[in-house]
């Protein structure tokens, strides 16, 4: 198994300009959700979804979109890059519903926005 | 609003020595995570804590979860330099089925020959 897979794994980006920043998983877990890592804040959550076609929003989702059109994939786009979010972003799975399970995490992305 | 604060936020310390990192948090919740991040990588997971009470230990850390007084705290015996690393507490607030992480600050782990 490749675990959760994060594309790409550095990108800069100018203000205004839009991407899209990839995940996958290969462990069919149904929950999967999109983080931010600041310094000195943790991490925060931007969207989660707890299965295909089923998305939500997090702590901070304004300036991100998400969809989930298969269990595997679950992409995190960026409608008109901010300086605001310049950080790193992690993906993460797990198994869903009541039975609580650890989440897996992927490699990150970081994210400069100039 | 649930908030999770742990302290201290920065720990130096001799090998050898033992610490106690601790994450309070605002709600109830019965669930607790803790992880580590090495520098520039990923989260890796050491312990879930499911209930009141429940205590894990791997190797030289052991985490203890306390839903009363809304307290986790990850015990560090005798520490090596390898234990330097970023630690995270996270509680799980579970709303409609669905699992969300609220994560502390983290405590930046630095320990010394």
């Amino acid at each position: 198994n490749a675990g959760v897979t994060q594309t790409p794994k550095f990108q800069v980006l100018k203000t205004g300009q839009s991407m899209t920043l990839q995940c996958a998983q290969d462990m069919n877990h149904e929950y999967m959700s999109w983080y931010r890592q600041d310094p000195g804040m943790g991490l925060r959550l931007i969207h989660y979804s707890v299965g295909a076609g089923i998305t939500d929003q997090g702590e901070v989702p304004n300036g991100y979109n998400v969809s989930r059109s298969t269990t595997e994939d679950f992409p995190l786009r960026l409608l008109s890059a901010a300086p605001s979010q310049t950080s790193v972003y992690f993906c993460a799975s797990s198994y869903s519903g009541l039975a609580i399970h650890e989440q897996y995490f992927g490699p990150g992305t970081r994210l400069t926005v100039t | 609003e649930l908030k999770v604060e742990q302290n201290p936020l920065f720990l130096s310390m001799q090998e050898g020595k033992n610490y106690t990192i601790y994450c309070n948090y605002s709600t109830t919740s019965d669930r607790l995570y803790w992880y580590r991040q090495d520098p520039g990588k990923s989260l890796e997971s050491l312990f879930v804590l499911l209930s009141n009470g429940a205590v894990k230990q791997e190797g030289r850390l052991m985490a203890s979860l306390d839903t009363k007084a809304r307290l986790s705290t990850l015990h560090i015996t005798a520490a090596v330099h390898d234990l330097s690393a970023t630690y995270f507490c996270a509680v799980d607030l579970l709303i409609q089925g669905a699992q969300k992480l609220v994560f502390g600050q983290g405590t930046r782990l630095t320990i010394n020959p």
